[in-house]
């Protein structure tokens, strides 16, 4: 049973527009989620994160909106460059366990 | 900036053989954690240690043990080899509990067994 679902494998948008990566998930125990970006061949690499007590986290061009009651967080790049091209990883976990419960990934490119 | 390393970022090895793979982090984490990643799988846990000689399995633990004798090294190990176990295994650590459960990566080992 996935805990955390990214739903879209793929996404292409272009380059100066808004990519948003969607995530979902079904453990209403989760409190802390984290996002991912990973390039081929490398370790992924923590993008941002967002508690439950906040709906919103913003780190320059990357916003992270978290929706409780849908069960819901997306990520959004404002403006997409081609070097974000990656594939992002959402994360799930409950704050007193170890563990992230990582989504199965969505591939973005940013066409130029 | 936390580093954590990996022994080998590629790795050919043959049917049967035993692997080690080794991670160390330099941040004092408590924990730490091997996952592999296969495409349209996402990252999948196979064990996680909270503390040096302590550990637990993750998601799909068969075929694999682990070692954890001083804080700042985990080493995962493939008993004997199989052609299912090529992969990407990636380690990582994290404070863990109350000092945060955001977990660093190392850049990964691509292993493949032929």
């Amino acid at each position: 049973d996935q805990q955390v679902k990214q739903n879209s494998p793929s996404l292409s948008v272009q380059e100066g527009r808004i990519s948003i990566l969607n995530c979902d998930y079904t453990n209403s125990m989760f409190d802390y989620f984290l996002w991912y970006k990973k390039y081929p061949a490398e370790g992924p690499t923590f993008l941002i994160s967002i508690s439950s007590i906040k709906d919103k986290n913003e780190d320059g061009r990357f916003t992270v909106f978290l929706n409780k009651s849908a069960k819901h967080l997306s990520l959004h790049i404002v403006p997409s460059q081609p070097g974000d091209s990656a594939v992002y990883f959402c994360a799930a976990s409950v704050w007193s366990s170890y563990k992230l419960i990582f989504g199965s990934g969505t591939r973005l490119l940013v066409r130029p | 900036d936390v580093k954590v390393t990996q022994s080998s970022r590629y790795l050919v090895k043959r049917t049967g053989e035993k692997v080690f793979l080794e991670c160390v982090q330099d941040m004092d984490h408590e924990n730490m954690f091997w996952y592999r990643q296969d495409p349209g799988l996402g990252l999948r846990l196979i064990y996680f240690s909270y503390d040096v000689k302590m550990k637990e399995k993750g998601d799909i633990p068969e075929g694999y043990s682990v070692s954890r004798e001083k804080k700042e090294r985990f080493s995962l190990i493939l008993e004997s080899a199989s052609t299912n176990q090529t992969s990407m295994y990636l380690c990582a650590s994290s404070f863990g509990g109350g000092r945060g459960n955001t977990q660093y990566f190392g850049p990964g080992t691509r292993l493949t067994v032929l």
